[in-house]
């Protein structure tokens, strides 16, 4: 299970922190996301890490300003957003990637609830 | 960055219709494609992963085909609970990872 939490609303410019919590897996040994979804609009893939939080990828909208990180000895991962903009109001679901070796490629098989983040002057 | 096109944007149906969902994809993306279905409120739910493979627990009715930049979702037969709005994500080995703009099922 994933449980999101950290969303609230703020001032353009502002900084936010968002939670993950994950329990009833390893949650060290997977793979994780984060992806948001705008008001009425669809899904956008974020920020990636993975399992020992070495290597991370970010999307160009949030590179520079969002920093995904993980403590894995507390089965969390985190969001750090920094210079919050009106466009990235949205809600902000954390994700775990599962390797499917059937197809030899990663997907989201575990969503946490979704956190609601409003940027506004 | 690849694009995904999902098409029709909406598709209105009845209860026992078939659905046919499309996604094209810029560039060749090999099988490296899944389908999500999302309810209203609720976070997306994996459906099928590599192009045709149905996740854990999802119904036979739900199918995926295609292969390089064209890709379908199929629904056999909708049940109440399939109204839902569909997404398609690709996976391929380096970011950004990209979805869909969704095709929302309602009824007819």
């Amino acid at each position: 299970q994933l449980v999101g939490s950290g969303g609230r609303s703020g001032r353009p410019g502002r900084s936010l922190r968002l939670s993950c919590e994950a329990s009833g897996f390893k949650f060290g040994d997977y793979d994780m996301s984060w992806v948001r979804q705008a008001p009425g609009k669809g899904l956008e893939w974020l920020a990636h890490i993975n399992p020992s939080g070495h290597d991370t990828h970010y999307a160009d909208s949030v590179k520079g300003r969002f920093t995904i990180s993980r403590d894995n000895a507390n089965n969390s991962l985190f969001l750090e957003m920094n210079s919050l903009r009106v466009e990235d109001t949205a809600v902000y679901f954390c994700a775990r990637e599962r390797y499917y070796f059937r197809s030899g490629a990663y997907y989201y098989d575990s969503w946490a609830q979704g956190t609601l983040v409003t940027v506004s002057s | 960055e690849i694009v995904l096109t999902q098409s029709p944007p909406t598709l209105s149906l009845s209860p026992g219709a078939r659905a046919t969902l499309s996604c094209r994809a810029s560039q060749d993306i090999g099988l490296f494609l899944a389908w999500y279905q999302q309810k209203p409120g609720q976070a997306p739910r994996l459906l099928i992963y590599g192009a045709s493979n149905r996740a854990t627990g999802i119904p036979a009715r739900f199918s995926g085909s295609g292969s390089g930049t064209d890709f379908t979702l199929t629904i056999s037969s909708l049940e109440p609970e399939d109204f839902a709005v569909y997404y398609c994500h690709q996976r391929t080995n380096w970011p950004p990872w990209t979805f869909g703009q969704g095709t929302k099922v309602d009824f007819k």
